[in-house]
C-alpha cells in the first residue's frame, strides 16, 4: 500500500500567490521529506523533517509535521514560475531496522502561472 | 563537491539484452540507494546497499534484476533479459549514513526497451 500520498495531484495557482501541498502516510516514521523534481530530471531534496519536529522553514519553504494526524504539509509562499515541477514527500518508516529505502508517494505537480 | 552521478543518462535496450546501469555517490557517502520510477507514478524502493554489502533488497524483483556496490567503483544495478515492462527512470541515490540523513538523488537514467 501506499506509504506516503500528496495531496492534490495537481495545482495550478498565479505567480505570487501561495502553494499548499500535503502528505499522508500509514506507520510510523522517524522522518519525512519533500523533494522537488522538474520534467525530465533527477530529484532535488527540499527539507526533512523529523518525527519529533513539529515545523521546520528554509526560505520559502515552510513543512509542519502532524505525527498523530500522519499528515505533513509543505508550503511555498510567494510562488515564481521556476516553482513549477512535481513535489513528493517521502517517509522513512520507523521499521525497527528494516529498510532503509524512502517511500515516496505518486507526487503534486504544481504549476505556477505567470 | 560533485554530486551523485549516473550513467548512461539514456539507454535503450532490445528484449532480451542486458542492462547495465552506474552510480558514483557523493564524495564521502558509503549508503546507496537504488529507486525505479513508472511513467505517472512516484518512486519505489529497489535496494539498499553499503559497499560491499546488500543491507535490504526487498524492493528488487526477485529475478532478472541485481545490485552490487563493489570496494572500489560505482554501484552497479543490472537487468538481465529486459523486457518492455522494465522500461522506466531508475534513480540512485545516496547519503552519509542510513538512518535520519538526507538521500541524494542523481539524474536518473532513463531505461528504454524496445
Amino acid at each position: 500500500s501506499q506509504q506516503g500520498e500528496e495531496d492534490p495531484q495537481a495545482l495550478s495557482i498565479q505567480e505570487g500567490e501561495n502553494a499548499t501541498m500535503n502528505c499522508s502516510y500509514k506507520t510510523s516514521i522517524n522522518n519525512l521529506q519533500w523533494y522537488r523534481q522538474n520534467s525530465g530530471r533527477g530529484l532535488v531534496h527540499l527539507i526533512l523533517i523529523r518525527s519529533n519536529e513539529r515545523e521546520k522553514h528554509s526560505g520559502r519553504l515552510r513543512v509542519t509535521l502532524d505525527t498523530s494526524k500522519k499528515s505533513s504539509s509543505l508550503l511555498i509562499t510567494a510562488s515564481r514560475a521556476a516553482d513549477t515541477a512535481s513535489y513528493f514527500c517521502a517517509t522513512d518508516p520507523d521499521s525497527g531496522g528494516g529498510a532503509d529505502g524512502l517511500t515516496f508517494g505518486k507526487g503534486t505537480h504544481l504549476i505556477i502561472q505567470p | 563537491n560533485a554530486g551523485v552521478m549516473q550513467n548512461p543518462r539514456h539507454l535503450v535496450r532490445r528484449r532480451g539484452q542486458e542492462a547495465r546501469l552506474r552510480c558514483s555517490p557523493m564524495k564521502g557517502h558509503s549508503h546507496v540507494y537504488w529507486y525505479r520510477q513508472l511513467p505517472e507514478e512516484g518512486l519505489k524502493f529497489m535496494v539498499y546497499l553499503q559497499k560491499e554489502n546488500i543491507i535490504d533488497e526487498s524492493g528488487m524483483p526477485k529475478e532478472r534484476f541485481s545490485a552490487e556496490f563493489p570496494k572500489e567503483g560505482p554501484s552497479i544495478l543490472r537487468i538481465q533479459q529486459v523486457v518492455r515492462g522494465d522500461s522506466a527512470a531508475y534513480f540512485c541515490a545516496s547519503s552519509g549514513r542510513g538512518y535520519f540523513y538526507e538521500q541524494y538523488f542523481g539524474p536518473g537514467t532513463r531505461l528504454t526497451v524496445t
